[in-house]
């Protein structure tokens, strides 16, 4: 099963906004508004931050948004802070196959 | 709140089998419409989803490991787990749990993780 595609790195300035990435196909993220962003520093577990497209679970900062477009969704942090450099992962429900999920390969977010 | 802790050996001999037990912790793991998943990750790559387990036994597999994985549920104990059998190097990773909701597609939270080492 393929991943879905994000960019490898982006980077951003303190205070800015960025957005990554995340495309899939017509079998997860085009037809299932199932998507989820997770947040990793290094050695430390994933975190949730958007799940089911946009929505952010409690606790989590509103600089977090996330959205989608056809078979592509977007993460964005907006007021780029340095404590937000981290890898992020998507992930979404597949109807490809069988029943599963598939996450992204993860976009390291630098901040400069 | 839910807590997940997971626990097995570290280290695994290739063509064996590997097993790991997720204990959960604040909550009964038949509550609510959630199932229990297991996800890794090898050193330094991506995140990639193993499978999954209802309460009720029901599981779903990654196509990719269906053939060598299997993950069962023990209600009272609160703990599910993994095995993993035939491994390879390839298989050297950290094992991650979680929680995941049904009709939908989120995980959280998770467990912290264990690294799981396939060598002779």
């Amino acid at each position: 099963q393929s991943a879905l595609t994000q960019p490898a790195s982006v980077s951003g300035s303190p205070g800015q906004s960025i957005t990554i990435s995340c495309t899939g196909t017509s079998s997860d993220v085009g037809s299932y508004n199932y998507v989820s962003w997770y947040q990793q520093h290094p050695g430390r577990v994933p975190k949730l931050i958007i799940y089911d497209v946009s929505n952010r679970p409690s606790g989590v900062s509103n600089r977090f948004s996330g959205s989608k477009s056809g078979n592509t969704a977007s993460l964005t942090i907006s007021g780029l802070q340095a404590e937000d450099e981290a890898d992020y992962y998507c992930g979404s429900y597949t109807s490809s196959s069988t029943v599963e999920g598939v996450f992204g390969g993860g976009t390291k977010l630098t901040v400069l | 709140q839910v807590q997940l802790q997971e626990s097995g050996p570290g280290l695994v001999k290739p063509s064996q089998t590997l097993s790991l037990t997720c204990t959960v912790s604040g909550d009964s793991i038949n509550n609510g419409p959630y199932y229990w998943s297991w996800i890794r990750q090898p050193a330094g790559k991506g995140l990639e989803w193993i499978g999954r387990i209802y309460s009720s036994g029901s599981t779903n597999y990654s196509p990719s490991l269906k053939s060598r994985v299997t993950i069962s549920v023990d209600t009272s104990k609160n703990q599910f787990s993994l095995k993993l059998t035939s491994v390879t190097a390839s298989d050297t990773a950290v094992y991650f749990c979680a929680r995941g909701a049904a009709a939908t597609w989120w995980f959280d939270p998770w467990g912290q993780g264990t690294l799981v080492t396939v060598s002779s």
